[in-house]
């Protein structure tokens, strides 16, 4: 049981570049969130989708896209990446007690 | 709007100096508090959910207590291992389903040996 799993752990790209950040839950969870990290900012929801096939706005979506293909994954992606999106990216999932259990991170950064 | 605040920004606390983590929060409707430690380079994991004020939930050296404004959680006799950014988040009543969190910016905890 993996849990949370993120890819990649690491990227750098040039501004307007695009790229695709992927997670996946192994928990069968219908609930999934991605959030971005920042300094003395706390953790922000970008996306989030409530089942296989569904995907809504959260608080900081501009400039991201989201899709849920299937249930076990979600993908966030940068069309043509800024430097404002230099950022850690967790990817979570919610269990059914309501707590959300998070994925170790991506740490990207817009040159 | 939602708002949740975290006090100290930092802490640094001696091996066994008992203190406390300060989460107060305005919102419209609370429906759940949540409390996660987050290690650097990770992410943050769970540690406790609470519901109602008066409520309190404990775990080896930390308890966390809820009041109609605030939460507090506590650390008992502190060891490095307890060294962490300590996050809150709060979940409110809305007419959506997503049950999103509001997050506070964190309390970095540092116990020296």
């Amino acid at each position: 049981n993996a849990g949370v799993t993120q890819t990649p752990k690491f990227r750098v790209l040039k501004t307007g570049q695009s790229m695709t950040l992927l997670c996946a839950q192994d928990m069968n969870h219908e609930y999934m969130y991605w959030y971005r990290q920042d300094p003395g900012m706390g953790l922000r929801l970008i996306h989030y989708s409530v089942g296989e096939g569904t995907t809504a706005k959260g608080e900081v979506p501009d400039g991201y896209n989201v899709s849920r293909l299937k249930k076990q994954n979600f993908l966030l992606g940068l069309e043509s990446a800024a430097p404002s999106q230099t950022s850690v990216y967790f990817c979570a999932s919610r269990g059914q007690s309501n707590e959300q259990f998070f994925g170790p991170g991506t740490r990207l950064t817009v040159l | 709007e939602d708002q949740v605040t975290q006090s100290p920004e930092a802490l640094r606390l001696q091996e066994g100096e008992s203190s406390s983590l300060n989460c107060s929060y305005t919102v419209s409707g609370l429906r759940g508090l949540f409390w996660y430690r987050q290690d650097p380079g990770k992410g943050p994991e769970f540690l406790f959910t609470l519901y109602s004020a008066g409520e309190e939930k404990e775990k080896e050296r930390l308890k966390a207590t809820l009041t109609k404004k605030e939460s507090f959680l506590h650390i008992t006799a502190p060891k490095p291992e307890d060294s962490a950014t300590y996050l809150c988040a709060v979940q409110v009543y809305t007419s959506g389903s997503a049950r999103q969190l509001t997050f506070g910016s964190g309390t970095q905890l540092t116990v020296l040996p």
